[in-house]
């Protein structure tokens, strides 16, 4: 069974520029998640769909942060403009379903940021 | 009251001795805790996970205690081996809400040979 997919694996922007993000979930798995991992901490939920729809974005920075999961399969995650602080590596998660027994979250290797 | 604390923050153990990571938290409708394992370069992987059911869950030398009443639960890592040297994240959440995992700050492990 093939992981969780991301790309680019690294990205170095400059300020106030703009970024994407793309995830590509585990087959068959109809929750995916954003987190955001700054250097040295725990990772931070940014966003939570299930399959298209959004069931939790209160922590995404929405002035400067999107997501969409259109198709209810891969996701895109956007900044724009990106501040120092977003500096950090965004890890795409993606489960089977939101309950019960099948909520083990399975992430993928994550897009480290450097914002300069 | 989201929160999940973890300590300590780096443990040192010696090869074969028992590596144990603690968590607390505060929101009593938490129904899901895993622990998580994260190599560097890695996504986090899960290890070992337990629901407020049971007090103590065992996989291989990984082994859960939670205690409902003060809110805890911890990871023993019995046998410490050198390629267990990771950092370990705790996490928690309301399982039957939906809700989505919130991690602890995460603890580093060297185990020494």
């Amino acid at each position: 069974e093939a992981g969780v997919a991301q790309s680019p694996r690294y990205k170095i922007i400059e300020k106030r520029q703009s970024v994407a993000f793309w995830c590509n979930p585990i087959s068959g798995h109809a929750t995916l998640y954003w987190y955001q991992q700054i250097l040295g901490q725990g990772p931070k939920l940014l966003i939570q769909f299930q399959n298209n729809g959004v069931v939790d974005d209160s922590q995404l920075p929405k002035d400067r942060f999107s997501a969409e999961r259109l198709k209810g399969v891969d996701s895109t995650l956007k900044i724009q403009p990106a501040k120092l602080e977003d500096s950090a590596v965004y890890l795409c998660a993606s489960s089977l379903d939101l309950w019960g027994e099948n909520t083990e979250a399975f992430f993928g290797q994550g897009t480290r940021l450097t914002v300069v | 009251q989201q929160q999940v604390k973890q300590s300590p923050q780096s443990l040192i153990v010696q090869k074969g001795g028992i590596s144990i990571i603690n968590c607390a938290y505060e929101n009593t409708a938490f129904d899901y805790f895993p622990w998580y394992q994260q190599f560097p370069g890695k996504g986090p992987a899960l290890l070992i996970a337990i629901r407020p059911d049971v007090s103590e869950k065992k996989e291989g030398r990984f082994t859960i205690s939670f205690n409902k009443s003060a809110k805890q639960f911890s990871l023993h890592i019995m046998d410490s081996q050198p390629g267990d040297s990771a950092t370990y994240f705790c996490a928690a959440s309301i399982n039957q809400a939906g809700t989505a995992l919130i991690f602890g700050k995460g603890t580093t492990l060297s185990v020494s040979s």
